[in-house]
């Protein structure tokens, strides 16, 4: 069965610092990897996805993530967060037929 | 940017009530989803269409939703007889197929009182 795990609820952090958001997924066979990100009373927004390729896939407003199969994990990265990074960040995973399963979430809260 | 386009926003409604909201998925794309967000962010895949077709649906959406995705008019989803466990986010979301990137709509807030 598809599920992905989000370890950190929440995670706290300095404005400028680095960032990483863990994420791991359990799949039969390889599958589509996404980052979305969710802003108070917004819907969801893509930040970046992975088909195949490049294991390391960049997405927009500096986030980066690699894709590890050897360890079925999708970390999302970035090296200086903003204060405007601050919301709800969604690992999910899907295939072919679209049907998305999402992980639990991680608070990001950047603090000034 | 996403221009999936949900209806209403916001939505309050008394248990036992109808609680209807709509969604008009991005232009050219066939494939449409419904996902419920709860408070704690976990998300239930409702039902999901292409072009007017069901794909996939849940129990519980079979037996106490409707949902539809008629030609050349807004999809849309109802809950029959709300309860207060149906207060979440619903999220709409479109894609082009179905190996393709999905794009979701801001949500429809329901509250149930």
């Amino acid at each position: 069965a598809q599920s992905v795990t989000q370890p950190d609820a929440r995670v706290t952090v300095s404005e400028g610092a680095s960032l990483q958001l863990r994420c791991k997924y359990s799949y039969s066979g390889t599958p589509y990897l996404f980052w979305y990100v969710q802003y108070p009373r917004q819907g969801l927004q893509l930040l970046l996805k992975y088909y195949s390729g490049d294991p390391v896939v960049q997405g927009v407003n500096g986030f980066e993530a690699e894709f590890i199969k050897s360890n079925s994990s999708f970390h999302l990265r970035k090296a200086s967060v903003h204060w405007s990074d601050s919301a709800v960040y969604f690992c999910a995973v899907s295939r072919s037929n679209n049907r998305i399963f999402f992980g639990d979430g991680t608070q990001l809260v950047v603090k000034p | 940017n996403s221009k999936v386009i949900q209806t209403p926003r916001y939505l309050v409604k008394g248990q036992g009530q109808k609680a209807k909201m709509r969604c008009i998925p991005e232009k050219g794309h066939p494939v449409v989803f419904w996902y419920q967000q709860n408070k704690n962010n976990e998300f239930k895949f409702l039902i999901n269409f292409q072009n007017q077709e069901v794909l996939q649906q849940i129990d519980m959406t079979e037996k106490r939703f409707s949902a539809e995705c008629p030609s050349n008019s807004p999809c849309s989803l109802e809950i029959q007889s709300s309860e207060a466990g149906d207060s979440a986010l619903y999220l709409c979301a479109s894609s082009l197929n179905r190996n393709t990137e999905v794009f979701f709509g801001k949500g429809t807030r329901l509250t149930v009182v």
